[in-house]
Parts: structure tokens; C-alpha cells; sequence
């Protein structure tokens, strides 16, 4: 059975950052790219980025590229993103997908910046 | 950069009733992919290739379209369907509608 499991929520300060983590299960991980979402508050979906985990290969949509950083770990089958210089815009739940015609998705992590 | 403009933004339904969401791409597109998604939810995969049925959606359900033209009907609505949808471009890149609120009357 493939699963994603994200890390949990996280309350952190204006200006800071954060790292989130989604670790794939039940299929080869280095077989697919690694996608996240943004979904803010009762707003729709956003594409952020995706990883090839295989090589770490990376592409940003334009407005995440100075904000998200993706990363993966082979050893661990381990997506992350960090995101940067927080803001009361980036409060929102994250996403990591597989998409594709047998989609998966993680269960989302809710970031919340607040002083 | 593929923009996809769905419609209605929200509309409700009576039982029975049959109900079609429409996505348009600014440029063609080869398939279209529907999403499902409750409230505080993960987004579940609802129509794949345009108009395949992902596992476990009831066959009340359809897909249809191609180039720019997409849409996802119900045949007949039932409280269990109510939702938000979105429409999807994948797979290098990822493009969402803006979703449609699906309510039952």
C-alpha cells in the first residue's frame, strides 16, 4: 500500500522557517517525483514545486522559487520542504502528491505564523 | 504557463439532480484529472484521463471533454457527493482549477 505520511503541524514566528517532511511508503521512491501543494485557508490548491528524488533535480512554479526548497532523502525515502522568511501569507496546509493516473497524497501539514 | 477556469465557483443541487462542472484550459490539453475534497481532507483522485472513474467512485459519475473543454457530471446528485471539485492539468507540472463548492439542497 503506498502512503505518504507528513510531519505535524507547526506555529512558527514572522521571519523564521520551516522544514516539513513527507516519507513515501510502498513503492520505489526514487521511481516518481515528489510534488507539494498549498492550500490556504478555505482557498483552492497551488502548485509548488516537485523533486526527482532520484537525482534531485528540482522545478519551482515562478511565485514559490525564493520561498520553497525542496529536498529528498534516498536513504530514508524521505521528501522535505523548507520554506523561508515566513509571513502571515504563508499560514496554510502543505501537500506532498504523486500524482498520475494512481494518484497519492499525504495527509498535509498545517503551518501556522503568528507572533 | 496552462491557466484552468472552472465553473460555477459554487452552486447546490436537490437529490437526484444532475449536476455538470465545466474547466476550461487557456491552451489545449491532452487530459483532464478531477479531484474530490472534503472538508479538512486530503484531495482524492475522482477522475483520471479525462473520463475514467478512480476506484471506488460511483459510476453516477462522469467525464467528458477534450482541447480546452472539460466538465464532470453527475447523473443524479446525492447528499454523499457534496464538495468541492477541482480540475486538473498534470503530470510534469501541476495546474488546479479553482475548484467548484458542490452543496446539496
Amino acid at each position: 500500500e503506498v502512503l505518504l505520511q507528513q510531519s505535524g503541524a507547526e506555529l512558527v514566528r514572522p521571519g523564521s522557517s520551516v522544514k516539513i517532511s513527507c516519507k513515501a511508503s510502498g513503492y520505489t521512491f526514487t521511481d516518481y517525483y515528489m510534488h507539494w501543494v498549498k492550500q490556504r485557508p478555505e482557498q483552492g490548491l497551488v502548485w509548488i514545486g516537485r523533486i526527482n528524488p532520484a537525482n534531485g533535480n528540482t522545478v519551482y512554479a515562478e511565485k514559490f522559487k525564493s520561498k520553497a526548497t525542496l529536498t529528498a532523502d534516498k536513504s530514508s525515502n524521505t521528501a522535505y520542504m523548507q520554506l523561508s522568511s515566513l509571513t502571515s501569507e504563508d499560514t496554510a496546509t502543505y501537500f506532498c502528491t504523486r500524482p498520475g493516473r494512481f494518484a497519492y497524497w499525504g495527509q498535509g501539514t498545517l503551518v501556522t505564523v503568528s507572533s | 504557463e496552462i491557466v484552468l477556469t472552472q465553473s460555477p465557483n459554487t452552486m447546490a443541487a436537490s437529490p437526484g439532480e444532475k449536476v455538470t462542472i465545466t474547466c476550461r484550459a487557456s491552451s489545449s490539453v491532452s487530459y483532464m484529472y478531477w479531484y474530490q475534497q472534503m472538508s479538512d481532507a486530503s484531495p482524492k483522485l475522482w477522475i483520471y484521463d479525462t473520463s475514467k472513474l478512480a476506484s471506488g467512485v460511483p459510476d453516477r459519475f462522469s467525464g467528458s471533454g477534450s482541447g480546452t473543454s472539460y466538465s464532470l457530471t453527475i447523473n443524479t446528485m446525492e447528499a454523499e457527493d457534496a464538495a468541492t471539485y477541482y480540475c486538473q492539468q498534470c503530470c510534469s507540472t501541476l495546474t488546479f482549477g479553482s475548484g467548484t463548492k458542490l452543496e446539496i439542497k
